[in-house]
């Protein structure tokens, strides 16, 4: 069984500040691992994902994400938030075989100040 | 680059009638994934379907069905629809691999 937790349903950051969202996974097969984000009324986008090889992972908007798997891990972060950043951020866990359903996260927003 | 493709983006509906949402997935993309996402919440698996066959089944009500046709596209029926069915509804699909692509989703509201 795989599932994902995610500490932190809110995170507040202020504009320029490092944004540092948690995810870690359990998983009883090796995981491929995504993050997703998720605008107001809006579909799902995938801003990076780890499958095999490298494990610091850099996806859009100048996110990236480190997989971790002595400690179960694969957090998300930002070196300087943006306010165009707020949004809702979920981690989702699946398989290797391809064909496997995403396991979601509770979902983290991120909310940005000036 | 073509996307996921979803219909109606908006639906509202009374109790106990019937919705039927559809998917157009990437072409030659294989298998169509279904997720419901109730407000706040995060995005539950419905069911799946690989080359035309139920590959996988979530937590999808006896109320609900959904095949995928010999185009690929696939719908989701919805039947004696609850007030507790109001969510953004989400079709995902991929090729041979984990990655998966979203569609913007259909709003359905019951009332």
């Amino acid at each position: 069984a795989q599932s994902v937790t995610q500490l932190g349903s809110h995170v507040s950051v202020s504009e320029g500040a490092l944004v540092l969202l948690r995810c870690n996974y359990s998983s009883s097969v090796p995981p491929y691992l995504f993050w997703y984000v998720q605008y107001p009324n809006q579909g799902l986008q995938l801003l990076l994902k780890y499958t095999t090889g490298a494990t610091l992972v850099k996806g859009i908007n100048g996110f990236e994400a480190e997989f971790k798997k002595s400690e179960t891990s694969f957090h998300l972060t930002k070196p300087s938030a943006h306010m165009s950043d707020a949004a809702e951020y979920f981690c989702a866990v699946t398989s290797k075989r391809g064909t496997d359903k995403l396991i979601f996260g509770t979902g983290t927003r991120l909310q940005v100040f000036p | 680059a073509a996307g996921v493709i979803q219909s109606p983006r908006h639906l509202i509906k009374e109790k106990r009638e019937t919705a039927t949402l559809k998917c157009y997935p990437i072409p030659r993309h294989d298998t169509v994934y279904w997720y419901q996402q109730g407000p706040g919440q995060d995005p539950q698996f419905l069911i799946s379907f690989y080359e035309k066959m139920q590959s996988d089944k979530g937590s999808i009500p006896d109320r609900f069905s959904a095949q995928q046709f010999s185009d690929y596209h696939s719908e989701l029926n919805m039947s004696s629809l609850e007030l507790g069915d109001s969510a953004l509804y989400f079709c995902a699909s991929s090729l041979d691999t984990a990655e998966q692509y979203f569609g913007p989703g259909t709003r359905l509201t019951v009332t």
